[in-house]
C-alpha cells in the first residue's frame, strides 16, 4: 500500500486558515488522494479527495502538487469544531477492494 | 438519519466470552467494511463485503473472528473467546461501488473492553 507522511500534530487559532501537509512520494498514477478526519469519540468522516487538480468543497480545499508527490488540505477558517485527527490516504480502484490504509494522521488543535 | 449505525456502542466483557457487533449500512450501499482502531492509532482494515460476499480478510482477522452479511444488508462481526488484546474500537463503513474514487461513510463504532 502506498504510504503517506504527515506531521503528528499542528496547532491553529480559531478563524485562521490551516494548511495540513501530506507527503506521498511513492504515489502511483491511479491513486486518489483522500482526506478523512476523526473527531473525538466518533468514526472517521470524509473531507475531500482529488486526483490531479485542486479541489474545493464546502468543508475544505485540496491543493495537489504538480508532481503529485505532496498535497495540502486547507481549512479556510478553522473553528473549534475542526479540532480532530486528519488522515491523508491514498487509494485506488484497481481491484474491487477500496480499503483505506490509515496512518496516525495529524492531530489538529484549534485555540479559541 | 440514514447514516451508518452500529450496535452496541459500548461493550464490556470478560476474557473468554463471545461478543457480536452489528452494523447497519446506508441502505443503497453495496460495499461494507470493518476496521479496528486501537488507542493512538488510525483504523486498520479487517474485512470487506460486496453485497453478501466476503471478498477479502486481513491477516489481522484471526480464526476467532467471523463476519457475515446475510442478504447483503446488515453485517455482524463476532469475536469468539475474547482476549484482552481484542480491546479496541470496531468501526464499520459502507460505500457504493461504481465510481473511480470511492467515499466511505463510517459509523460511530463499537468500543470493546475485554477485562
Amino acid at each position: 500500500d502506498a504510504k503517506t507522511t504527515q506531521p503528528n500534530s499542528m496547532e491553529s487559532n480559531e478563524e485562521e486558515p490551516v494548511h495540513l501537509p501530506c507527503n506521498h512520494s511513492t504515489i502511483s498514477g491511479t491513486d486518489y488522494i483522500h482526506w478523512y478526519r476523526q473527531l473525538p469519540s466518533q468514526g472517521p468522516e470524509y473531507v475531500i479527495h482529488g486526483l490531479t487538480s485542486n479541489v474545493n468543497n464546502r468543508m475544505a480545499s485540496l491543493a495537489i502538487a504538480e508532481d503529485r508527490k505532496s498535497s495540502t488540505l486547507i481549512l479556510h477558517r478553522a473553528t473549534l469544531r475542526d479540532a480532530a485527527v486528519y488522515y491523508c490516504i491514498l487509494a485506488n480502484s484497481g481491484g474491487s477492494n477500496y480499503k483505506l490504509t490509515f496512518g496516525k494522521g495529524t492531530l489538529l488543535t484549534v485555540n479559541p | 438519519d440514514t447514516g451508518v449505525s452500529q450496535n452496541p456502542r459500548h461493550k464490556i466483557t470478560k476474557r473468554g466470552q463471545n461478543v457480536t457487533f452489528r452494523c447497519d449500512p446506508i441502505s443503497e450501499h453495496n460495499r461494507l467494511y470493518w476496521y479496528r482502531q486501537t488507542l493512538g492509532q488510525g483504523p486498520e482494515f479487517l474485512t470487506y463485503f460486496q453485497n453478501e460476499a466476503q471478498l477479502e480478510k486481513s491477516r489481522l482477522l484471526s480464526d476467532r473472528f467471523s463476519a457475515e452479511r446475510p442478504k447483503g444488508s446488515f453485517s455482524t462481526l463476532e469475536i469468539q473467546r475474547t482476549e484482552q488484546g481484542d480491546s479496541a474500537m470496531y468501526l464499520c463503513a459502507s460505500s457504493r461501488s461504481g465510481g473511480e474514487a470511492e467515499t466511505q461513510y463510517f459509523g460511530p463504532g463499537t468500543r470493546l473492553l475485554v477485562l
